[in-house]
């Protein structure tokens, strides 16, 4: 099973800030399939990227993914009040399918 | 519209069993992967298992294998998840989820969720 370690657990940072959000695999995922997602309380999560840099229809653009391999990161380009949320990395490489325990990002 | 529409919520003694459904559209029910993704209270998010609705294969997590059923009825465009011998930490909200167009049941992300259904087993 591969385990997707998020860091840091906690981002404080303030609107009009840059963040980047980590992911890192146990093992290498093949074909860059990870997906990130965002959730906020009581909401099911949403889908923002998959294939490691690939927008979901509707994403802002101020949302990038990158990365291969074992490592790969979610930028937010410019964080907007509706981005402070949880976010999650999921990969679809290989069964059984994971995700990461998440990272919060709160407003400073 | 595509719409994942889930069953209410559920109170369950441990030992027993519960059926959670998933009314999808036909147009996600013919084409797509359907999933469960579960969420501990404060936890991060667990794929239970899949199935092709159209085919009725499915493929499970081997931590729930022999204890959850995953199945769908065309006549309803429905998927059930089924959960057996349920304990305190089986606590959870449940999301059917969908993958991408005929995509694979193991290489699936979610691309649309249901609104969730909470199961309490108490």
């Amino acid at each position: 099973e591969i385990v997707l370690t998020q860091s840091p657990g906690t981002l404080s940072l303030s609107p009009g800030e840059r963040a980047t959000l980590s992911c890192r695999a146990s093992q290498s995922i093949s074909s860059g399939y990870l997906a990130w997602y965002q959730q906020k309380p009581g909401q099911a999560p949403r889908l923002l990227i998959y294939g490691a840099s690939s927008r979901a229809t509707g994403i802002p653009d101020r949302f990038s993914g990158s990365g291969s391999g074992t490592d790969f990161t979610l930028t937010i380009s410019r964080l907007e009040p509706d981005d402070f949320a949880v976010y999650s990395c999921q990969q679809y490489g290989s069964s059984p399918l994971t995700f990461g325990g998440g990272t919060k990002v709160e407003i400073k | 519209q595509e719409q994942l529409v889930q069953s209410g919520a559920e109170v369950k003694k441990p030992g027993s069993s519960v059926r959670v459904s998933c009314k999808a559209s036909g147009d996600t029910f013919n084409r797509h992967v359907i999933s469960w993704v579960r969420q501990a209270p404060g936890q991060g998010l667990e794929w239970m298992g899949g199935i092709i609705p159209i085919f009725g294969t499915s493929d499970y997590a081997q931590k729930f294998q022999g204890r959850v059923t995953i199945t769908a009825d065309q006549s309803t465009s429905t998927v059930y998840m089924e959960l057996r011998s349920l304990k305190s930490d089986d606590t959870a909200v449940y999301y059917c989820v969908r993958g991408p167009p005929g995509g694979d049941l193991l290489q699936a992300y979610f691309d649309f969720w249901g609104q969730g259904t909470l199961v309490t087993v108490s």
